[in-house]
């Protein structure tokens, strides 16, 4: 069955602090993989996906098919990026986003 | 930029009621979903919606639900008779087709069942 794994439900850094959200999937085939993000009071929004392979804010994430991971890395956090960071599967275009519980990300200075 | 957009933004029904949540999706796009999110818990999918049909469906999407998109414009999804486990919040989702993969999601509907 198709299922995706944040372990942490909250992670704290300090400003500056390298930051990785862990996210790991569980697929027959080749998924797509996408990070959503939700700032306090907004609608979930796309971040990224591993196909663009770009980053976004600072952000990146490398898909691992090995350890069937997805995990989102930024350098240095900043106070900005405290939201909840939903990590995501899809099978393929139109069809529906198996999600993971999501990861609360706080950066206080 | 054009967004997705819901109502209401909270509705409270008493058990047993029907209710209907509301969703304008992105004009040109053409893929349509519903999400629920049980507070604590994680998104789930209900339904998605393509050439005016029922694409894909979860367990979750039984018969008390039904989705239609009576014009051009907006996306609902009806709930014949809520339970009090209806209460959760409910994302409305679309999507322009085409292989982007990108869904645009709306603010929500928050739904409490008495």
């Amino acid at each position: 069955a198709q299922r995706v794994t944040q372990p942490e439900k909250l992670l704290s850094v300090f400003k500056g602090a390298p930051v990785e959200l862990k996210c790991n999937y569980s697929y027959s085939g080749s998924p797509e993989l996408f990070w959503y993000v939700q700032y306090s009071r907004q609608r979930l929004q796309l971040l990224l996906r591993h196909i663009s392979r770009e980053s976004i804010k600072g952000f990146t994430a490398d898909l691992n098919k090995g350890e069937t991971s997805f995990h989102l890395k930024k350098p240095f956090a900043q106070e900005e990026d405290s939201a909840m960071y939903y990590c995501a599967l899809a099978d393929q275009a139109g069809t529906a986003l198996i999600f993971g519980k999501g990861t609360t990300l706080s950066v206080s200075s | 930029e054009p967004e997705v957009t819901q109502t209401p933004s909270h509705q409270v029904t008493q058990m047993g009621q029907e209710v209907i949540l509301r969703c304008v999706p992105i004009s040109n796009h053409l893929y349509f979903y519903w999400y629920r999110q049980i507070l604590g818990q994680k998104v789930e999918f209900l339904v998605s919606f393509y050439n005016n049909e029922i694409s894909e469906k979860s367990e979750i999407f039984d018969d008390q639900f039904s989705v239609e998109r009576p014009d051009g414009s907006n996306f609902t999804l009806k709930i014949r008779s809520t339970k009090l486990e209806d209460s959760a919040m409910y994302f409305c989702a679309s999507e322009t087709g085409g292989g982007t993969y990108e869904q645009y999601f709306g603010p929500g509907t928050r739904l409490t069942v008495t």
